[in-house]
């Protein structure tokens, strides 16, 4: 079955505990970004990678990190968090092309205290 | 920049046809998408529209203008599951990076 898939779903941690979300893709897919989602900010773009090692900052990269190393994982690192870091996390992935049809993971909720 | 207008909420009765529509702004287009999300889940594609016109796909279609800067999601003969939160979407920078609009929350009653 064709999927994106992230862990943990949920997490708890402290303030300034680093922490790392993975996300891992089954579709051959060029494409990963992270999103973020707060309520009446809908969705915006923490970090995007066009393909193995090739990564760049979206609109709210302050405060997190990302690699790809390898095509089907892109994780999402947070060195330090901080509370404004609560939020609800999506992965994506697409193939490259003309058609935007993300694919997202099912999301983690993370509480920063 | 980039940035999408949408209604925050939209009000409809079952059976009934709803519209939602999206205003952007952008300096280089690449087409508009749609995205639909349940509470607690992942948004799921709907629809692209790279062209102006009418696109399609069961009961739900969605049209774009590019001379308005408009697009609009329109579903048909709503059902109770269609409750859920609609976004549209632009790529910028490129048909991969998508801005996402805040959302329009759609809540069908019987």
């Amino acid at each position: 079955e064709a999927q994106v898939t992230q862990n943990p779903r949920y997490l708890i941690t402290v303030t300034g505990k680093k922490l790392t979300v993975t996300c891992s893709q089954n579709m051959n897919h060029e494409y990963m970004s992270w999103y973020r989602q707060d309520p009446g900010l809908g969705l915006r773009q923490i970090y995007y990678s066009m393909n193995v090692e090739v990564t760049d900052k979206g609109d709210v990269p302050e405060g997190y990190k990302v690699s790809r190393k390898e095509k089907r994982n892109f994780p999402l690192i947070l060195e330090s968090p901080s509370p404004n870091q609560t939020s609800l996390y999506f992965c994506a992935s697409s193939p490259q092309g003309e058609n935007t049809e993300a694919f997202f993971g099912q999301g983690t909720r993370l509480t920063v205290v | 920049g980039q940035s999408l207008e949408q209604p925050s909420e939209v009000t409809a009765v079952e059976g009934a046809i709803v519209q939602i529509n999206c205003t952007y702004q952008t300096s280089g287009f690449y087409g508009l998408s749609w995205y639909q999300q349940h509470d607690g889940g992942a948004p799921t594609f709907l629809s692209y529209n790279a062209l102006d016109g009418l696109e399609e796909t069961g009961r739900f279609s969605s049209f774009l203008s590019r001379s308005d800067s408009y697009g609009y999601l329109l579903l048909q003969e709503l059902q109770m599951k269609d409750s859920a939160s609609y976004f549209c979407a632009l790529p910028s920078g490129g048909y991969n990076k998508l801005i996402f609009g805040a959302g329009t929350r759609l809540a069908v009653h019987p």
